[in-house]
């Protein structure tokens, strides 16, 4: 069974610092690699994914994925106070299975 | 936007009884989840389905099922419902994973306390 643990549990940043979020796999065929937020009381939403080794830039967020360690992350620049919130990773399982499996979460709180 | 519908929004049930939650998507997706949250935790599958008619086991199917009658519904049975099953309860849906939009579209939740 695909385990995917999320680090660290919690998080506080200064209004204007960068947001490290880590997350770990345990299939080494997964193929889609995704994170997404969830602000109190409301559904997750998808933030951004990646499929191959690498990195990817979207504005403020960048990916990062490494296959063979079987681990990316997340990394918000500039973060704001609106991006208070928990935040999900996700690994498919085996494949192109739309499997997906979510982490426990990383809460964060940016303040000012 | 893609959207998915989740009846009721809340619901308290009894011990021992049977509740049935309900989605339905408009967005022509193939895939569709079922999804619990426990209060500040992730998300856990319980089942999903990627055709009509058929569904597939998540990591915790125990003490659930699911049905797919349609494309656009796809609902969760709790035939014995109990305290451990409180929580917050999420449908998705998604395109076919054999493309690259694979983004789930989440529903706005259910939140089931059992009595």
């Amino acid at each position: 069974q695909q385990k995917v643990q999320q680090s660290p549990e919690s998080l506080i940043v200064p209004e204007g610092a960068m947001t490290s979020l880590n997350c770990t796999f345990s299939d080494s065929a997964s193929q889609y690699f995704a994170w997404y937020r969830q602000h109190s009381g409301k559904a997750p939403k998808a933030l951004m994914s990646i499929f191959s080794n690498g990195e990817k830039e979207e504005g403020r967020f960048t990916i990062h994925l490494n296959k063979a360690s079987l681990h990316f992350s997340l990394h918000i620049r500039d973060s704001q106070p609106s991006d208070s919130a928990l935040y999900l990773c996700a690994v498919n399982t085996g494949g192109l299975s739309g499997k997906l499996t979510f982490g426990e979460g990383t809460q964060v709180t940016v303040i000012s | 936007e893609a959207a998915v519908t989740q009846s009721p929004r809340s619901k308290v049930a009894v011990t021992g009884g049977k509740v049935t939650l309900s989605c339905h998507q408009t967005n022509n997706h193939d895939y569709m989840y079922w999804y619990r949250q426990d209060t500040g935790h992730g998300l856990r599958l319980i089942h999903y389905s990627y055709v009509a008619d058929s569904t597939e086991k998540g990591d915790i199917p125990d003490g659930y099922k699911a049905s797919r009658p349609s494309q656009e519904n796809f609902s969760l049975i709790l035939e014995l419902a109990s305290l451990s099953q409180t929580a917050v309860y999420f449908c998705a849906s998604s395109d076919d994973w054999g493309s690259s939009q694979n983004t789930l579209y989440f529903g706005a939740g259910t939140r089931l306390s059992v009595l």
